[in-house]
């Protein structure tokens, strides 16, 4: 069974498009996260929920508005797709306070056309 | 702030070299430090980790030793095979009594030729 996982694996859209990726986690943890990693591989922090509750929201545009419906899905909504949000996105999971490390999903790699 | 700074790649090396990664942190609280694998393609694992002072964290050959004398956490490996050949991250976790940030270094390319 797959830790994370997250859908989908590739989107290609056109700008001005609304899309929305998918992520679920069965190990149980409470925290829930959503990286964006640029083209030179640069992972930065978009936003950090703790069972539902959204804890950290980085300077990300409001076009990006995460939901979590419960503490094993965390899925995230792009408005108004731009090109500069190309990128592959990765959904993460970890325990609370994040000793252990966090696991993450195999990545969506978008593409805004 | 919280950050991780890493050696920049790429890093190139004949198999069977030694492998060193050079990773320092900043951090206002203690703590946590891993390092993480990206292979061609694929997500980020978890390829080791260590808690404390001293601890030293060890997978699949790596090794790194949490140094909190040198805020450092360097990776290192005895003898590298192609399969190795990844992007590294190292990263740091400062849990703030009610939130948790997973923070990552730029990354280093490591390339092993045959």
């Amino acid at each position: 069974d797959t830790a994370v996982s997250q859908t989908p694996k590739y989107l290609v859209t056109q700008m001005g498009n609304d899309k929305s990726i998918k992520c679920e986690q069965n190990l149980g943890h409470d925290t829930m996260y959503w990286y964006k990693q640029d083209s030179k591989k640069f992972l930065k922090i978009m936003f950090s929920y703790n069972n539902k509750e959204l804890i950290i929201n980085e300077t990300v545009p409001n076009r990006f508005s995460p939901k979590s419906p419960d503490k094993a899905h965390l899925n995230l909504h792009i408005n108004s797709l731009e090109l500069g949000d190309s990128a592959v996105y990765f959904c993460a999971s970890s325990q609370k306070t994040g000793i252990v490390g966090a696991f993450f999903g195999q990545g969506t790699r978008l593409t805004v056309v | 702030g919280d950050s991780v700074t890493q050696m920049e790649g790429p890093v190139t090396l004949s198999e069977e070299a030694f492998l060193t990664i050079n990773c320092t942190y900043t951090a206002t609280g203690y703590p946590s430090l891993f390092w993480y694998v990206q292979y061609p393609g694929e997500g980020l694992q978890l390829l080791l980790k260590a808690t404390k002072a001293d601890d030293k964290g060890s997978n699949k050959g790596f090794e790194a030793t949490y140094r909190k004398e040198t805020t450092s956490f360097h990776l290192e490996k005895g003898s590298v095979q192609v399969s190795d050949s990844a992007v590294y991250f190292c990263a740091l976790s400062v849990w703030g009594g009610a939130t948790n940030k997973l923070i990552f270094g730029t990354g280093t390319l490591l390339a092993v030729q045959p």
